[in-house]
């Protein structure tokens, strides 16, 4: 069964450092994984996903993931934090044929000036 | 480009009432979800339709009923709303299940 785990529930950073946002997933086949950001009281946009291509995945907004299958990682980087990369955060797993995706229970970044 | 519409975008409904919600796409997907997001649990699937005249259970089904009305369309019913049944309610739709998936802006439901 597919499963999603983020590891930190709030994280805050200062502008201009470096955020790290955890994820690790559990999947019985060759998983597509995606991250996707949404600002209060907004939808869902997608930052970036993996389908099986190269590892090191580049999203919008300079953030970026690596697909690490024997640790079953996929943690979203962005080099310099933003005031308005705060937001939540969701890590999304999705078994090819399984149609389903299922959501993390969400990261909540939080940016110090 | 209207990609995914819910309609409505607010609702306060009594306790026992029923209600539609309603939801299109227009980008010719085959596969549609209703989701329902809660403080500190994410999304959680309610139903989900994998092609038209096709629907599934997902993780949270009690309370609720879908129909795929056509390829475009899929609606969510709540027959007798229940407090527990106050949330923000996504739609989404995708092409195939490894691909991404694109939501509607949600509707907020209060059930008093």
């Amino acid at each position: 069964a597919q499963s999603v785990t983020q590891l930190d529930s709030h994280v805050s950073v200062s502008e201009g450092t470096p955020v790290l946002l955890r994820c690790n997933y559990s999947s019985s086949y060759s998983p597509s994984l995606f991250w996707y950001v949404q600002h209060p009281n907004k939808g869902l946009q997608l930052l970036l996903k993996y389908t099986s291509a190269a590892t090191l995945v580049k999203g919008i907004n300079g953030f970026e993931a690596e697909f690490k299958k024997s640790e079953t990682s996929f943690h979203l980087t962005k080099p310099s934090a933003h005031m308005s990369d705060a937001a939540e955060y969701f890590c999304v797993v999705s078994d090819r044929g399984t149609y389903k995706y299922i959501f993390g229970t969400g990261t909540r970044l939080k940016v110090l000036a | 480009n209207a990609g995914v519409t819910q309609t409505p975008k607010f609702q306060v409904l009594k306790t026992g009432q029923s209600m539609t919600l309603q939801c299109a796409q227009d980008m010719n997907h085959n596969s549609m979800y209703w989701y329902r997001q809660d403080p500190g649990m994410g999304l959680r699937l309610i139903y989900y339709s994998a092609s038209e005249g096709t629907t599934d259970k997902g993780e949270v089904p009690n309370g609720y009923n879908v129909s795929r009305l056509n390829k475009r369309e899929f609606s969510l019913r709540l027959e007798s709303a229940a407090p527990s049944q106050t949330s923000v309610y996504f739609c989404a739709s995708s092409a195939l299940g490894n691909t991404e998936a694109f939501f509607g802006q949600g509707t907020r439901l209060t059930v008093v």
